[in-house]
């Protein structure tokens, strides 16, 4: 089965530094995606980044970039240049190719300070 | 394209009653799931369709939890007789097959979800 684990469940960081999220994952599969969404208060849960298990570059989406160590099964999120907005729930899933059931951690909620 | 949307938004009933959720999913996606999240946890999965066919059922969908998605489009989560335990936040999602759209594969589009309380 899969399980996804997030150990941190606060983070906080200052406005415009880095902060890193993360994520640990364990799967018998070697067909698979890792995701992190972003759930802020009372809105719905966006996807930020995607990464497929096969590919061995990390993903980046403009501030946002991952630290795939699939030997590890870690998937930590780097949040570069931190913005108010970015203050939110933020939830690390698991996709086995063949099923369509996402697996989620228990989110690390990141709050960005003035 | 409106995004999903989720109706009611807040349900408050009391034990022992039965509560009707609906999703209307991006229109065209043709798959479409229900999560469950309770409070400090992340989304569990319940159920999907693939247009009104349910493909997969978790076990934490009891016999009390049903869900239809007549025409392919819309769907319903019918819980009955609500236990306290039932209380929680519903999240509805969809995404298309098609690879054309944004929708690639593993991307999920969410709704604001239903939040039912359980008094």
């Amino acid at each position: 089965a899969q399980t996804v684990t997030q150990s941190q469940p606060e983070m906080s960081v200052q406005e415009a530094e880095t902060v890193t999220l993360s994520c640990t994952y364990d799967t018998s599969e070697s067909d698979y995606y890792l995701f992190w969404y972003k759930q802020p208060p009372s809105r719905q849960m966006i996807l930020v980044i995607r990464q497929e298990a096969y590919k061995q570059q990390n993903a980046t989406e403009n501030r946002f970039s991952v630290n795939f160590q699939k030997a590890a099964k870690s998937f930590s999120l780097k949040i570069s240049d931190s913005q108010l907005g970015d203050a939110a729930m933020y939830f690390c899933a698991s996709h086995q190719g063949g099923s369509e059931k996402l697996v989620f951690g228990k989110g690390t909620k990141l709050t960005v300070n003035p | 394209d409106t995004g999903v949307s989720q109706d009611p938004r807040h349900k408050i009933t009391k034990r022992g009653q039965n509560v009707t959720f609906r999703c209307d999913p991006i229109s065209e996606h043709n798959r479409l799931y229900w999560y469950r999240q309770t409070l400090g946890q992340g989304p569990e999965f319940l159920t999907y369709f693939q247009n009104e066919a349910q493909l997969e059922k978790s076990r934490l969908l009891s016999d009390r939890f049903s869900a239809e998605r007549p025409k392919g489009s819309f769907s319903t989560l019918e819980i009955q007789r609500t236990e306290q335990g039932d209380s929680a936040m519903y999240l509805c999602a969809s995404r298309s097959l098609d690879f054309g759209l944004a929708g690639n594969d593993g991307e999920l589009f969410f709704g604001e979800g239903s939040r039912l309380t359980v008094l």
